[in-house]
């Protein structure tokens, strides 16, 4: 089955330093990647939909200069926290979909990243 | 908001014992689908009901999904043990865009 790697499992850093979080899809094409966060015993949030070779789009209260998403090709979708603080900690994880095969329409997440600022 | 709507938010039961949990959403879905999260884990996919089906079963699992109520729900039978983890409804609306539930807490005591 389609896979979604995601790198790193944690970050820990220090408060005002910025983290970059890998989202690849393995052994498929993902035109379309989305970020989500999870707070502890919470659901997941969609933060973003990540759109290869054009800007993400943000859901309503994400801070777009906060959370840089860069699509740069059809594996591959990066997420930064820029100057991280504290209340930026949480689990992040990705999620991509197999959209060359129509009738596929499972989303296939990464493992998750645990951030922690200190 | 943009989440689903699940209940019970916790729930234990016996192994052996069958486990229930609904989902509720209020937009239009092509599709629904089912996750499991173990703790501080990423998501492991478990069914998926299109939006023209009313019933699916896999395993242990079954789900159904009415949409002139905009609800699901998943069973899972004969509990064990290892079931023990988060389990999330996911609304697929266009575009892939996926919303989740608030998903349910379920502990299967051995």
């Amino acid at each position: 089955g389609a896979v979604v790697s995601q790198h790193p499992s944690w970050v820990i850093c220090k408060s005002g330093t910025s983290v970059k979080i890998e989202c690849r899809s393995l052994d498929f094409q993902a035109t379309t990647m989305f970020w989500y966060r999870q707070f502890p015993k919470q659901s997941l949030m969609l933060m973003a939909t990540s759109n290869e070779g054009s800007k993400a789009t943000y859901e309503q209260g994400v801070e777009k200069d906060k959370f840089l998403i860069n699509h740069a090709s059809l594996t591959l979708s990066t997420l930064t926290v820029t100057s991280a603080h504290p209340e930026d900690s949480s689990f992040y994880i990705c999620s991509a979909s197999d959209q060359t095969h129509s009738t596929n329409e499972k989303l296939f997440f990464g493992s998750g990243t645990q951030l922690s600022v200190l | 908001s943009q989440q689903g709507e699940e209940d019970p938010q916790a729930l234990s039961i016996q192994e052996g014992e069958n486990a229930t949990m609904n989902c509720s959403y209020k937009t239009s879905i092509n599709n629904l689908q089912w996750y499991r999260q173990n703790s501080g884990r990423g998501l492991v996919h478990l069914i998926l009901i299109r939006s023209n089906e009313r019933e699916k079963h896999s395993g242990r699992l079954r789900v159904t999904l009415d949409t002139s109520k905009k609800s699901s729900s998943l069973l899972i039978t004969a509990s064990r043990a290892a079931d023990t983890a988060s389990y999330f409804c996911a609304m697929i609306t266009g575009g892939f865009k996926t919303i989740f539930g608030a998903g349910t807490r379920l502990f299967v005591k051995a």
